[in-house]
Parts: C-alpha cells; structure tokens; sequence
C-alpha cells in the first residue's frame, strides 16, 4: 500500500526566499506523481505532474524533482510571494489498483511580506 | 468550460437522512473520482469510476452508494448519514490514469 510523507507539516518564510517541500513515497513502481496547490476552503489545483520518465519539471518559479529509486520527490519555489501561501499537496499512485491517488497531508505554507 | 462542477456547496443533514451529491464535468474525462478530506487525515479515495457505467471501490467505501449513468456525471449517495460522514468531499477527473486530475471546489457536508 503507497504511503505518502511530506515533511516540513507547516513552514512559514519571509517574502522573497527559495524554499523546497519534501514529498516521500514508499512504493517506487510509479508512473507519475502530481503537485497540487489547495487553498482555505477550496479545492485542489494541479501545479506540476512528472511522469516516471522524467527528473524535473517545471512551471513558472516552480521546479518539481522526482527520484523514484529514493522514494523522493521535491518542490521548489523561487522568489516566494505572498500570494504563494497555501498547502501544498503530493500525490503518489498505487501502481497495483493502476487508478487510484494516495495524497499526503500536505504543506502549509506561509509567506510573509 | 467550467471544468468541474459540484452541488450541493454546504448541506446539514440529520443523522439517518439521505442525500446525493453531483458531480458533473465538462472535459470529456474518462475517470472520475470522489473523495473525502478530513483533518490529520488528509484526502481518502471513497469510489472511482474509469469510464461511462463503471464503478469501483476506494479505501473508504462504505456508507457511500455511486453512480456513473453519463459519462459527464459522478453521483455519490449517502443512504444514511452518519456523523462520521461529516467532511468535506471533492470531486476529481482525469482523461487518464497517468494525465492531471482535475478538483471541483467541494461540497461541505454537516451531519448532526
């Protein structure tokens, strides 16, 4: 059964500063893992989806890294902004059922001005 | 395009009663899916769908009833509530297994 870590549970930052969330997984046979960002009292929106055949992905300050041989997968925000504040999600599949998503608790991010 | 769509937003039910969330979308998605997100829990897969008439079970199931008669369409049925069915549900696409899933806002259910 994939588990799904993610490490820092809160971090809160000066505007401006790099950081990376850290997402772990325990069953490496994955085809994909996806980056969500959910704010208070919505839904999830798709940041980044890096397919097992690739190391890194990105989108605008958003650099997503996968290591399935570690079990690993980071994201990197630069420049952060205020607006940036949310939590941050990953998301492993569970290779076997092929269809299903196991989410970890997430990040909560904050950026402050 | 409004991508995914869900109603009702907020509901407060009493314990026993029943009710059906919709889920509808408008991408021409082949799977859909409903969750459950509850605090220190995170997000649960309660039932899935993978195409047009197809459902399929989740890691929390029970309670839940689904239906896939539309391809556009995920229904999810509480036949009756309990408090522990207090929480607030999303519902999800995607063209594929391996392609973006897409979140409606979610429905927030109250059960008393």
């Amino acid at each position: 059964k994939q588990e799904v870590t993610q490490i820092p549970a809160a971090l809160s930052v000066p505007e401006g500063e790099n950081l990376v969330l850290n997402c772990s997984f325990t069953d490496s046979a994955i085809y994909n893992l996806q980056w969500f960002r959910q704010d208070p009292g919505k839904g999830l929106t798709s940041l980044l989806l890096i397919q097992s055949s690739q190391r890194e992905q990105t989108s605008g300050r958003l650099n997503a890294s996968l290591d399935k041989s570690s079990g690993r997968s980071t994201l990197y925000i630069a420049a952060s902004q205020p607006g940036d504040s949310a939590t941050y999600l990953c998301a492993a599949p569970e290779e076997t059922s092929g269809s299903r998503l196991t989410f970890g608790e997430g990040t909560q991010l904050t950026v402050n001005p | 395009n409004a991508g995914v769509t869900q109603t009702p937003k907020f509901r407060v039910l009493k314990t026993g009663q029943s009710m059906t969330l919709l889920c509808a979308q408008d991408m021409n998605h082949e799977y859909m899916y409903w969750y459950r997100q509850d605090p220190g829990m995170g997000l649960r897969l309660i039932h899935y769908s993978v195409g047009e008439g197809t459902t399929a079970k989740g890691e929390v199931p029970d309670g839940y009833n689904v239906s896939r008669l539309k391809k556009q369409n995920f229904l999810l049925g509480l036949e009756s509530a309990a408090p522990s069915q207090t929480s607030v549900y999303f519902c999800a696409s995607s063209q594929t297994r391996a392609r973006t899933q897409y979140f409606g806002p979610g429905t927030r259910l109250l059960v008393l």
